[in-house]
């Protein structure tokens, strides 16, 4: 079986400062993940994916990932939030038929 | 740009009503997804094909069915609306096992 968990519903971060938000999973063989962001009353756009290779992927808007796979994680990163990065994150693995439940990053000006 | 279009942003229903969700996508995709979205809960599957005429079941198929005559049009129907499928319905396309998925804007469903 395939899952994925994000931990925290929300996360707050000032702007200007790095933000991470967390997700761990659960994958049986090559681990495919994904990183989805949600903005109000709009479908999800696509991030960045780890298919295989390097550690850190980079993605679109200034966003990285991190692989680890001895921590089953691959959490979201930014060096510097912006007040428009406020939005509904979902991480995902596999063919897309697994999410997680979704964390609501509020950048505060 | 890829493009999933959803016929409705909106939509009100009555309990007991048949309802159709239409989402045609314009990239000769073979993979075709319909997902609820609910506060907590994340995404959940309903559907999906993975190619025409093709259909299989996800985590929540329970009242829901699908249809998808041709590659680019993919409907989800609620056979018999029910105040527990009020929700937001999103569906997706995307090539290969491997690849992103490309998003519809949405559709709220409210059934009163």
């Amino acid at each position: 079986a395939q899952s994925v968990a994000q931990p925290e519903d929300q996360v707050n971060v000032a702007e200007g400062n790095p933000l991470t938000v967390k997700c761990t999973y659960s994958v049986s063989g090559n681990p495919y993940l994904f990183w989805y962001v949600q903005y109000p009353n709009r479908g999800l756009q696509f991030l960045l994916k780890y298919i295989t290779g390097d550690n850190l992927v980079k993605g679109s808007y200034g966003f990285e990932a991190e692989f680890n796979k001895s921590q089953t994680s691959f959490h979201l990163k930014k060096p510097s939030a912006l007040v428009s990065d406020s939005a509904l994150y979902f991480c995902s693995c596999g063919n897309q038929f697994y999410f997680g439940t979704g964390t609501s990053l509020t950048v505060i000006p | 740009d890829v493009k999933v279009t959803q016929s409705s942003r909106y939509l009100v229903k009555r309990t007991g009503e048949k309802v159709f969700l239409e989402c045609v996508q314009d990239m000769d995709h073979e993979n075709m997804f319909w997902y609820r979205q609910d506060p907590g809960l994340g995404l959940r599957l309903i559907y999906f094909s993975y190619d025409v005429k093709m259909k299989e079941k996800g985590d929540i198929p329970e009242g829901y069915s699908v249809s998808r005559e041709k590659k680019e049009r993919f409907s989800l129907i609620l056979e018999s609306a029910s105040t527990n499928q009020t929700s937001m319905y999103l569906c997706a396309s995307k090539t290969g096992p491997n690849t992103e998925a490309f998003f519809g804007q949405g559709t709220r469903l409210t059934v009163v």
